[in-house]
């Protein structure tokens, strides 16, 4: 099944400054790339995705990279705001379930004023 | 809209009790999950109903019962739970065809605490 990595396990930044998150998956066949915020006692938000056909998207403050032959993806957050601190959650689908999302560790963002 | 509703926000059972969790889209999505998340842990898929249909157990305990009554609504009876089984459940929906993967959209979850 699909191996999902994702680095660092926790980030602080001060306000303003960039932040990136990295992961990294085994299954050179996935297509789909997802990051979910998720903010205390909430469910996961999607917040941006990116499809194999492509190498970069961005969403006003928030990118995501992708290079598929190094097998990894990115959410690049620029001028951090103290709202976007969460857990971010990247995932990529199982090569072994329909639909099915394997998740990375999370990577819980503070950002300080 | 991408909103998913469940309900109820918190539910505390004991372990002889009897409950269910619910879960409503109205964005027309055909696949609807449940997936179990522990603190400082990723979501983790429990089961997926697509049209209907059940299309992955992952291996689930059957003290946690899946039902879609139809393609707006999804729960989960609970009976019989255990002190490890609390946790946040959480809902999801997306579209769903054949060779393709689409969004999921996530409920705000329902914090289950087993007593």
């Amino acid at each position: 099944g699909e191996n999902v990595e994702q680095h660092p396990s926790t980030l602080s930044v001060q306000e303003g400054d960039s932040a990136v998150i990295k992961c990294t998956y085994s299954d050179s066949a996935s297509n789909y790339f997802p990051w979910y915020k998720q903010e205390l006692g909430k469910g996961p938000q999607l917040i941006i995705d990116i499809r194999s056909n492509v190498g970069e998207k961005k969403d006003q403050r928030i990118a995501v990279t992708l290079n598929k032959t190094a097998k990894h993806f990115s959410l690049h957050i620029t001028e951090t705001q103290p709202e976007d601190s969460a857990v971010y959650f990247c995932a990529v689908p199982s090569s072994t379930g329909f639909q099915k999302l394997v998740f990375g560790t999370g990577t819980r963002l503070l950002v300080s004023p | 809209d991408t909103e998913v509703t469940q309900t109820p926000k918190h539910l505390v059972m004991g372990m002889t009790n009897k409950k269910s969790l619910k879960c409503e889209q109205h964005m027309g999505h055909r696949a609807m999950y449940w997936y179990k998340q522990k603190a400082k842990k990723p979501p983790e898929l429990m089961f997926v109903y697509s049209y209907e249909k059940l299309s992955i157990n992952e291996s689930v305990p059957s003290r946690f019962s899946p039902e879609c009554p139809n393609s707006s609504l999804l729960n989960l009876h609970l009976h019989a739970l255990q002190p490890e089984d609390s946790a946040l459940y959480l809902c999801a929906s997306s579209q769903v065809a054949s060779g393709s993967f689409y969004e999921q959209y996530f409920g705000p979850g329902t914090r289950l605490t087993v007593t």
